[in-house]
C-alpha cells in the first residue's frame, strides 16, 4: 500500500484564494517531499521538509509536518490559475534516496 | 537546469513486443529511477539504479528489466508487452548529495494493443 496518502483527492477553489492538501503516511519517515505535475508531464520538486522541522516556506508555499499524527499539510497562498496541477507528497524512510508517492490531489483553480 | 528526456512522449505497441524506454539526463547524477503511473494508484516504483551496470528491484518490477551501461542513460525494457502494462512511465534522476530530490522526464505514454 501507498505510504502517504493526499487528501483531498481533488480540490477547486476560485483564484486568489488559499489551497490546503494534506499527506498521511504510516510508518516514521526521514524527510517528506511535495511534488506538482501538470497535466500530462513529469513532476517537479516543490519542498523538502525533514523529520526534525515543523515548518518550511517556499515563496508562496508553506509545508508543515507533524510526526506525532505521521501527516503533512501543503498550503498554496492567493492561489493563480497556474497552480492548477496535481500535487504529490513523497515520504523516504530508507535514507537511501527511495521515496514512496501518494496518489495526489488535483487542485483546479478557477480564473 | 537539470535536463531529464525521454525518447518518446507517446508510444504504441502490440502485445508480445519488445519496448525499449530510453531515459537521458544530463546533470552527471549518480542515481536513476523508472516509475509507473496509474489513475487511483499513483508512481509505483519499477526498477532503480544507483551506478553504473547497478540496478534494484523496486516495488513492481514483474515484465520488466532495466540497463545502465552509462551514467546519464537508463534503460527500460518490456521483454513481452502486455495490455496491463498500458501507462504512463516517468523516469527520475537524483544527485547523492542531495538525494531526496528527483527530478522527472516529461513521461511516456505507452499504449499496448
Amino acid at each position: 500500500s501507498q505510504q502517504g496518502e493526499e487528501d483531498p483527492q481533488a480540490l477547486s477553489i476560485q483564484e486568489g484564494e488559499n489551497a490546503t492538501m494534506n499527506c498521511s503516511y504510516k510508518t516514521s519517515i526521514n524527510n517528506l517531499q511535495w511534488y506538482r505535475q501538470n497535466s500530462g508531464r513529469g513532476l517537479v520538486h516543490l519542498i523538502l521538509i525533514r523529520s526534525n522541522e515543523r515548518e518550511k516556506h517556499s515563496g508562496r508555499l508553506r509545508v508543515t509536518l507533524d510526526t506525532s499524527k505521521k501527516s503533512s499539510s501543503l498550503l498554496i497562498t492567493a492561489s493563480r490559475a497556474a497552480d492548477t496541477a496535481s500535487y504529490f507528497c513523497a515520504t523516504d524512510n530508507t535514507n537511501a534516496g527511495k521515496s514512496t508517492f501518494g496518489d495526489g490531489t488535483t487542485l483546479t483553480v478557477k480564473p | 537546469d537539470v535536463k531529464v528526456t525521454q525518447s518518446s512522449r507517446y508510444l504504441v505497441k502490440r502485445t508480445g513486443e519488445k519496448v525499449f524506454l530510453e531515459c537521458v539526463q544530463d546533470m552527471d547524477h549518480e542515481n536513476m529511477f523508472w516509475y509507473r503511473q496509474d489513475p487511483g494508484l499513483g508512481l509505483r516504483l519499477i526498477y532503480f539504479s544507483y551506478d553504473v551496470k547497478m540496478k534494484e528491484k523496486g516495488d513492481i518490477p514483474e515484465g520488466y528489466s532495466v540497463s545502465r551501461e552509462k551514467k546519464e542513460r537508463f534503460s527500460l525494457i518490456l521483454e513481452s508487452a502486455s495490455t496491463n502494462q498500458t501507462s504512463m512511465y516517468l523516469c527520475a534522476s537524483s544527485r547523492t548529495a542531495s538525494l531526496y530530490t528527483q527530478y522527472f522526464g516529461p513521461g511516456t505514454r505507452l499504449t499496448v494493443l
